[in-house]
Protein backbone atom coordinates (compact mmCIF):
# COMPACT_ATOMS: atom_id res chain seq x y z
CA UNK A 1 0.00 0.00 0.00
CA UNK A 2 1.69 3.35 -1.29
CA UNK A 3 -0.41 5.79 0.44
CA UNK A 4 0.27 9.29 -0.75
CA UNK A 5 2.95 9.66 -3.53
CA UNK A 6 4.33 12.84 -4.44
CA UNK A 7 6.72 13.75 -7.57
CA UNK A 8 8.85 15.48 -7.67
CA UNK A 9 11.05 15.40 -4.42
CA UNK A 10 12.78 18.15 -5.19
CA UNK A 11 12.57 20.99 -7.78
CA UNK A 12 14.52 24.15 -8.64
CA UNK A 13 12.52 26.68 -10.67
CA UNK A 14 13.00 30.09 -12.54
CA UNK A 15 11.08 32.95 -11.82
CA UNK A 16 8.45 32.66 -14.30
CA UNK A 17 8.46 28.80 -15.40
CA UNK A 18 5.47 26.85 -14.77
CA UNK A 19 5.29 24.04 -13.26
CA UNK A 20 2.96 20.45 -11.59
CA UNK A 21 3.92 18.82 -8.67
CA UNK A 22 2.04 15.56 -8.75
CA UNK A 23 -0.17 13.87 -6.29
CA UNK A 24 -1.16 10.24 -6.35
CA UNK A 25 -3.31 7.82 -3.36
CA UNK A 26 -4.03 4.68 -3.73
CA UNK A 27 -6.87 4.57 -1.11
CA UNK A 28 -9.60 5.41 -2.78
CA UNK A 29 -10.14 8.64 -0.51
CA UNK A 30 -12.51 11.39 -1.55
CA UNK A 31 -10.82 14.28 -0.11
CA UNK A 32 -7.62 15.36 -1.06
CA UNK A 33 -5.22 18.81 -0.54
CA UNK A 34 -2.58 20.48 -0.62
CA UNK A 35 -0.61 22.52 1.80
CA UNK A 36 2.68 24.84 2.04
CA UNK A 37 4.58 25.17 4.79
CA UNK A 38 7.34 27.26 4.55
CA UNK A 39 10.31 27.18 7.13
CA UNK A 40 9.47 27.38 10.74
CA UNK A 41 6.13 27.98 9.80
CA UNK A 42 2.57 25.70 10.51
CA UNK A 43 1.17 23.95 7.09
CA UNK A 44 -0.86 26.22 4.79
CA UNK A 45 -3.85 24.84 2.80
CA UNK A 46 -3.51 26.29 -1.01
CA UNK A 47 -6.50 23.90 -2.27
CA UNK A 48 -8.72 21.06 -1.75
CA UNK A 49 -10.97 18.68 -3.77
CA UNK A 50 -14.06 16.69 -1.99
CA UNK A 51 -14.08 14.14 -5.25
CA UNK A 52 -13.41 14.02 -8.63
CA UNK A 53 -14.28 17.16 -10.68
CA UNK A 54 -14.88 19.21 -7.71
CA UNK A 55 -12.30 21.34 -6.20
CA UNK A 56 -11.85 24.38 -4.03
CA UNK A 57 -9.65 27.33 -2.60
CA UNK A 58 -7.76 27.02 0.83
CA UNK A 59 -6.06 30.09 2.53
CA UNK A 60 -3.15 30.96 0.19
CA UNK A 61 -4.55 29.97 -3.70
CA UNK A 62 -3.28 32.35 -5.49
CA UNK A 63 -0.75 31.68 -8.09
CA UNK A 64 -1.53 28.20 -8.01
CA UNK A 65 -4.07 25.73 -10.11
CA UNK A 66 -5.68 22.18 -9.31
CA UNK A 67 -8.17 19.75 -10.87
CA UNK A 68 -9.08 16.67 -10.07
CA UNK A 69 -10.25 14.65 -12.67
CA UNK A 70 -10.00 10.66 -11.00
CA UNK A 71 -10.52 9.84 -7.64
CA UNK A 72 -6.51 9.01 -7.17
CA UNK A 73 -4.76 12.45 -8.98
CA UNK A 74 -5.04 15.99 -7.52
CA UNK A 75 -2.25 17.73 -9.78
CA UNK A 76 -0.85 20.98 -8.36
CA UNK A 77 0.30 23.19 -10.68
CA UNK A 78 2.70 26.70 -10.48
CA UNK A 79 1.55 29.14 -13.44
CA UNK A 80 4.33 31.00 -13.36
CA UNK A 81 6.74 30.83 -10.75
CA UNK A 82 7.68 33.19 -8.19
CA UNK A 83 10.69 33.43 -5.43
CA UNK A 84 7.81 33.91 -2.76
CA UNK A 85 6.83 30.27 -3.78
CA UNK A 86 9.85 28.62 -2.47
CA UNK A 87 8.72 26.39 0.12
CA UNK A 88 7.42 22.87 0.82
CA UNK A 89 4.18 21.03 -0.41
CA UNK A 90 2.51 18.69 1.20
CA UNK A 91 -0.47 16.28 -0.87
CA UNK A 92 -2.98 15.03 2.18
CA UNK A 93 -5.78 12.82 1.48
CA UNK A 94 -8.38 11.16 3.81
CA UNK A 95 -11.84 9.60 3.55
CA UNK A 96 -15.59 11.08 4.24
CA UNK A 97 -15.53 11.39 7.54
CA UNK A 98 -19.05 9.75 7.92
CA UNK A 99 -18.26 7.13 6.03
CA UNK A 100 -14.71 6.64 7.46
CA UNK A 101 -13.54 3.18 9.48
CA UNK A 102 -9.96 4.66 10.20
CA UNK A 103 -9.95 6.95 12.29
CA UNK A 104 -10.99 9.94 10.00
CA UNK A 105 -7.20 9.51 9.42
CA UNK A 106 -5.34 12.32 7.19
CA UNK A 107 -2.39 11.03 5.21
CA UNK A 108 0.37 12.86 3.83
CA UNK A 109 3.03 12.77 1.28
CA UNK A 110 6.61 13.48 1.95
CA UNK A 111 6.62 16.54 0.39
CA UNK A 112 8.14 18.41 -2.36
CA UNK A 113 10.76 20.76 -1.95
CA UNK A 114 10.55 24.09 -4.39
CA UNK A 115 12.87 26.52 -4.67
CA UNK A 116 12.24 29.15 -7.24
CA UNK A 117 15.56 31.05 -7.74
CA UNK B 1 -13.23 29.07 10.72
CA UNK B 2 -12.40 27.28 13.60
CA UNK B 3 -9.04 27.19 15.12
CA UNK B 4 -7.00 25.84 17.43
CA UNK B 5 -4.55 27.50 19.91
CA UNK B 6 -1.19 26.12 20.84
CA UNK B 7 2.09 27.13 23.16
CA UNK B 8 4.88 27.88 20.23
CA UNK B 9 7.27 25.50 22.13
CA UNK B 10 7.97 23.03 25.09
CA UNK B 11 10.30 21.48 26.83
CA UNK B 12 10.79 17.95 27.93
CA UNK B 13 13.41 15.72 29.94
CA UNK B 14 13.75 11.77 28.41
CA UNK B 15 11.48 9.17 29.66
CA UNK B 16 9.05 11.78 31.88
CA UNK B 17 5.37 12.79 30.68
CA UNK B 18 4.52 15.46 28.33
CA UNK B 19 1.68 17.40 28.47
CA UNK B 20 0.76 19.43 25.17
CA UNK B 21 -2.31 21.47 25.51
CA UNK B 22 -4.34 23.00 23.08
CA UNK B 23 -7.02 25.62 23.25
CA UNK B 24 -10.28 25.30 20.96
CA UNK B 25 -13.02 27.44 22.17
CA UNK B 26 -15.20 27.87 18.90
CA UNK B 27 -15.59 23.88 18.28
CA UNK B 28 -18.89 22.52 17.86
CA UNK B 29 -20.97 19.69 19.02
CA UNK B 30 -19.98 17.41 16.04
CA UNK B 31 -16.25 18.32 15.77
CA UNK B 32 -13.27 15.87 16.35
CA UNK B 33 -10.48 16.66 17.95
CA UNK B 34 -7.23 15.64 15.64
CA UNK B 35 -3.78 15.31 17.20
CA UNK B 36 -0.73 14.83 14.35
CA UNK B 37 2.91 15.69 14.55
CA UNK B 38 5.70 16.16 12.52
CA UNK B 39 9.58 15.17 12.55
CA UNK B 40 11.93 16.87 11.11
CA UNK B 41 11.93 17.29 7.05
CA UNK B 42 8.93 14.40 6.79
CA UNK B 43 5.03 15.15 6.23
CA UNK B 44 2.63 15.14 9.37
CA UNK B 45 1.82 11.58 10.63
CA UNK B 46 -1.84 10.76 12.68
CA UNK B 47 -1.17 10.67 16.46
CA UNK B 48 -4.69 10.36 18.33
CA UNK B 49 -8.59 11.37 17.96
CA UNK B 50 -11.28 11.86 20.13
CA UNK B 51 -14.89 13.55 20.37
CA UNK B 52 -15.83 13.58 24.17
CA UNK B 53 -14.28 10.95 25.92
CA UNK B 54 -10.70 10.68 26.86
CA UNK B 55 -8.67 8.14 24.53
CA UNK B 56 -5.27 5.66 24.80
CA UNK B 57 -3.67 4.60 21.60
CA UNK B 58 -0.07 3.04 22.05
CA UNK B 59 1.39 6.24 20.45
CA UNK B 60 -0.30 8.39 23.37
CA UNK B 61 -3.13 9.31 25.37
CA UNK B 62 -5.82 12.28 24.60
CA UNK B 63 -7.90 13.85 27.86
CA UNK B 64 -10.51 16.14 26.38
CA UNK B 65 -12.31 18.83 28.97
CA UNK B 66 -15.43 18.42 29.75
CA UNK B 67 -16.73 21.40 28.05
CA UNK B 68 -14.67 20.29 24.96
CA UNK B 69 -12.83 23.86 24.82
CA UNK B 70 -9.79 22.56 25.35
CA UNK B 71 -7.78 19.03 25.49
CA UNK B 72 -4.02 17.54 26.21
CA UNK B 73 -1.91 15.14 24.14
CA UNK B 74 -0.24 13.41 26.90
CA UNK B 75 3.38 11.25 26.14
CA UNK B 76 3.52 9.28 29.11
CA UNK B 77 7.24 8.52 28.52
CA UNK B 78 9.32 10.81 26.06
CA UNK B 79 11.50 9.83 23.79
CA UNK B 80 14.43 11.39 21.75
CA UNK B 81 12.35 10.30 18.85
CA UNK B 82 9.22 11.96 19.80
CA UNK B 83 10.82 15.59 19.16
CA UNK B 84 8.82 17.08 16.85
CA UNK B 85 5.63 19.67 15.96
CA UNK B 86 2.63 18.59 17.62
CA UNK B 87 -0.13 19.87 15.83
CA UNK B 88 -4.06 20.33 17.73
CA UNK B 89 -6.89 20.46 15.05
CA UNK B 90 -10.48 20.29 14.64
CA UNK B 91 -11.97 17.94 12.00
CA UNK B 92 -14.92 19.84 11.14
CA UNK B 93 -18.78 17.83 10.59
CA UNK B 94 -19.87 17.61 6.58
CA UNK B 95 -22.69 19.95 8.00
CA UNK B 96 -19.84 23.13 8.58
CA UNK B 97 -19.94 25.12 5.38
CA UNK B 98 -15.99 24.41 5.84
CA UNK B 99 -15.87 21.18 6.81
CA UNK B 100 -13.71 20.06 4.95
CA UNK B 101 -10.80 22.75 5.41
CA UNK B 102 -8.18 21.36 7.56
CA UNK B 103 -6.07 24.28 9.57
CA UNK B 104 -3.01 23.01 11.13
CA UNK B 105 -1.57 26.44 12.67
CA UNK B 106 1.87 26.39 13.89
CA UNK B 107 1.66 23.41 16.24
CA UNK B 108 3.91 22.98 19.21
CA UNK B 109 7.61 21.95 18.91
CA UNK B 110 8.53 19.71 21.63
CA UNK B 111 12.28 19.63 22.55
CA UNK B 112 13.20 16.44 24.27
CA UNK B 113 16.25 16.58 26.49
CA UNK B 114 18.45 13.61 27.02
Amino acid sequence: NAGVTQTPKFQVLKTGQSMTLQCAQDMNHEYMSWYRQDPGMGLRLIHYSVGAGITDQGEVPNGYNVSRSTTEDFPLRLLSAAPSQTSVYFCASSQDRERSTSGNTIYFGEGSWLTVV
Amino acid sequence: DAKTTQPNSMESNEEEPVHLPCNHSTISGTDYIHWYRQLPSQGPEYVIHGLTSNVNNRMASLAIAEDRKSSTLILHRATLRDAAVYYCILRLSRWAYNFNKFYFGSGTKLNVKP
